[in-house]
């Protein structure tokens, strides 16, 4: 199993430019989160999903939207990049089960600069 | 949220037992204890959780106090490559879906 993955790894976008980051994970997890980690702080959550279709906002949603069209894929967007979004990101999913629905596994994350 | 405090930083030598604390005085008789880690460039990876007794895996034990006020994290042999951040996280499973992650401890383990 390759987990969770992450698509792109890097990335430089120029204020105002759009793009898409794409999660994949193959453990059949019912849940997937979109997290963003600033230098030297913890990790905050921007949506997430509870299943194929579904999507919420978590705390930090402005200037993001997310799409879940399959179980297995969870994408974020950013329409009008800007600095502040500049960050890495991280995806996880975890399974429905009670008691394991807080066990997320995480992919490798997605260094995005806007410059 | 349910808050938890954690020292900023904690150093081991390696191949010796590491004790990393974790107070979370406010917790609800719903909250799981979680733990996860941060190794340095990667994403954070679950480590251990429990609810009430005390928990062992391949990778950590985990002492839940008997009041649930705080926990222990016990890595029985640190190695470098366990050498991370640490984050202890309270989880109620409900219907709040987000897992707070703090700032956690820093391991440093010595050769």
């Amino acid at each position: 199993n390759a987990g969770v993955t992450q698509t792109p790894k890097f990335r430089v976008l120029k204020t105002g430019q759009s793009m898409t980051l794409l999660c994949a994970q193959d453990m059949n997890h019912e849940y997937m989160y979109w997290y963003r980690q600033d230098p030297g702080m913890g990790l905050r959550l921007i949506h997430y999903s509870v299943g194929e279709g579904t999507t919420a906002k978590g705390e930090v949603p402005d200037g993001y939207n997310v799409s879940r069209l399959k179980k297995q894929n969870f994408l974020l967007g950013l329409e009008s990049a800007a600095p502040s979004q500049t960050s890495v990101y991280f995806c996880a999913s975890s399974p429905h089960s009670p008691g394991q629905r807080d066990t997320q596994y995480f992919g490798p994350g997605t260094r995005l600069t806007v410059l | 949220d349910a808050k938890t405090t954690q020292p900023n930083s904690m150093e081991s030598n390696e191949e010796e037992p590491v004790h990393l604390p974790c107070n979370h005085s406010t917790i609800s008789g719903t909250d799981y204890i979680h733990w996860y880690r941060q190794l340095p460039s990667q994403g954070p990876e679950y480590v251990i959780h429990g609810l009430t007794s005390n928990v062992n895996n391949r990778m950590a034990s985990l002492a839940i106090a008997e009041d649930r006020k705080s926990s222990t994290l016990i890595l029985h042999r640190a190695t470098l490559r366990d050498a991370a951040v640490y984050y202890c996280i309270l989880a109620s499973g409900g219907s709040n879906y987000k897992l707070t992650f703090g700032k956690g401890t820093l391991l440093t383990v010595n050769p």
